[in-house]
């Protein structure tokens, strides 16, 4: 049973560029949650996304949005990328109204 | 917003020793705290969670203590071993959202 499934693995990005990471959640989860780790921090929450619509989001700016698709499977979009935005982004799945949260691997995010 | 604080923020061992890792939050009404493990380059794992109906849990050489009163909880993990050593992350969420807010981590440390 495959887990959570993040890509690309790496990422190397330009100030200004738009990036899109994707996330396949574990078999049997509907929802995504999106997080952003910087070095040496807890994961910040960015959104969670719920019957393809985003249920709750965290203090982040519009420049970061989201998707789900039918088969639960996410996108995390960055617009305008900022120095600041260089960090491990986290991808985790669960079942609603479940609080078991099982996270990807990541995307590490660099901006230069 | 929940806000949970983590302490300490380093914490070096000898192996065999006990190790203790201590948290706080602010929302009263915060009643799910899971610990997670983070190894160097890897995806957060979940380790331990308890719930507020319950004041203490325990997994082996791994205990999870919750005082709803003063709102917090602790991690304890006796005879650490080498392989114990990861940064470990608590979070606090509740019924509805199932959206943890995470403390800042503790890098823990144990020396063969």
């Amino acid at each position: 049973d495959a887990g959570v499934t993040q890509s690309p693995t790496h990422l190397i990005k330009t100030r200004g560029q738009q990036v899109t990471l994707r996330c396949s959640p574990k078999s049997g989860h509907d929802t995504v949650s999106w997080y952003q780790q910087a070095l040496g921090q807890g994961p910040q929450f960015i959104f969670q996304y719920y019957e393809e619509e985003e249920r709750q989001r965290g203090n982040f700016p519009d420049r970061f949005s989201g998707h789900q698709f039918p088969n639960y499977s996410s996108e995390l979009n960055v617009n305008a990328l900022l120095l600041g935005d260089s960090a491990l982004y986290l991808c985790a799945s669960s079942r609603t109204s479940n609080y078991g949260y099982t996270f990807g691997s990541g995307t590490r995010l660099t901006v230069v | 917003g929940e806000n949970v604080e983590q302490h300490p923020s380093t914490l070096s061992v000898q192996e065999g020793d006990s190790a203790v890792i201590k948290c706080t939050y602010s929302d009263s009404a915060s009643n799910y705290f899971p610990w997670y493990k983070q190894e160097l380059g890897k995806r957060p794992q979940l380790i331990i969670d308890i719930r507020s109906n319950v004041g203490e849990k325990k997994d082996q050489r791994i205990a999870v203590t919750l005082n709803k009163t003063a709102k917090h909880f602790s991690l304890h993990i006796t005879e650490t071993q080498p392989e114990d050593s990861a940064v470990y992350f608590c979070a606090a969420s509740k019924g509805g959202s199932y959206i943890p807010t995470f403390g800042r981590g503790t890098s823990l440390i144990v020396h063969p």
